[in-house]
């Protein structure tokens, strides 16, 4: 079965310090992965997704992701953080087998300090 | 513009009835989902659908049903509400296998 773990349920950093999320995957065969984006009272947005082209990722306002097949980690970064970027960050995963069942992580909650 | 609502956005129900929440898409997708939001458990697959007259269990179904009768909605009905059932749902569709899924706003659901 597959599963997502986010390291830290609460990460904080200051504005302008450089922003990582960390999300490791378990698959028994090569997966999707996605990166959505929660603020307060919304549904999620997709930041990312992963579904096997190049391993580094871009999504919306300046966040990435790089897969690493050899620690099955698909972390979340962008250098400079924002105000703004203050919200709620989850991680998950679908196998490639057509069902497109997404598995959750547990969420990051991400603060940014002035 | 094309977008995915719910509703209501929140509802107070008591232990015991029946609740329905709605989920309407005018994107014309075929997939549609419903999943359950609580702290420290991220969101949970309550049930989807990949068409009209196609439904199917995912990881937390005991306690929902969902019918598709049209493209455009996927009602959640809760058949006896219990404490247990209080959570954020939320509703999402895609167009195809492994395409991104979009998110409705969420219910915010209270059993008392």
């Amino acid at each position: 079965a597959q599963s997502v773990t986010q390291l830290g349920s609460h990460v904080s950093v200051s504005e302008g310090a450089l922003v990582l999320l960390r999300c490791n995957y378990s698959s028994s065969v090569p997966p999707y992965l996605f990166w959505y984006v929660q603020y307060p009272n919304q549904g999620l947005q997709l930041l990312l997704k992963y579904t096997s082209a190049a391993t580094l990722v871009k999504g919306i306002n300046g966040f990435e992701a790089e897969f690493k097949k050899s620690e099955t980690s698909f972390h979340l970064t962008k250098p400079s953080a924002h105000m703004s970027d203050a919200a709620e960050y989850f991680c998950a995963v679908s196998d490639r087998k057509g069902a497109q069942k997404l598995v959750f992580g547990q969420g990051t909650r991400l603060t940014i300090n002035p | 513009d094309a977008e995915i609502t719910q509703s209501p956005r929140h509802k107070i129900t008591e232990t015991g009835r029946q609740v329905t929440l709605a989920c309407h898409q005018t994107w014309n997708h075929n997939n549609m989902f419903w999943y359950r939001q609580d702290l420290g458990h991220g969101l949970r697959l309550i049930h989807y659908s990949y068409g009209v007259q196609d439904t199917n269990k995912g990881e937390v179904s005991d306690g929902y049903s969902v019918s598709r009768s049209n493209t455009e909605d996927l009602p959640l009905t809760l058949e006896s509400a219990a404490s247990s059932q209080t959570s954020v749902y939320f509703c999402a569709s895609s167009v195809g296998s492994q395409e991104t899924q979009y998110f409705g706003p969420g219910t915010r659901l209270l059993v008392l």
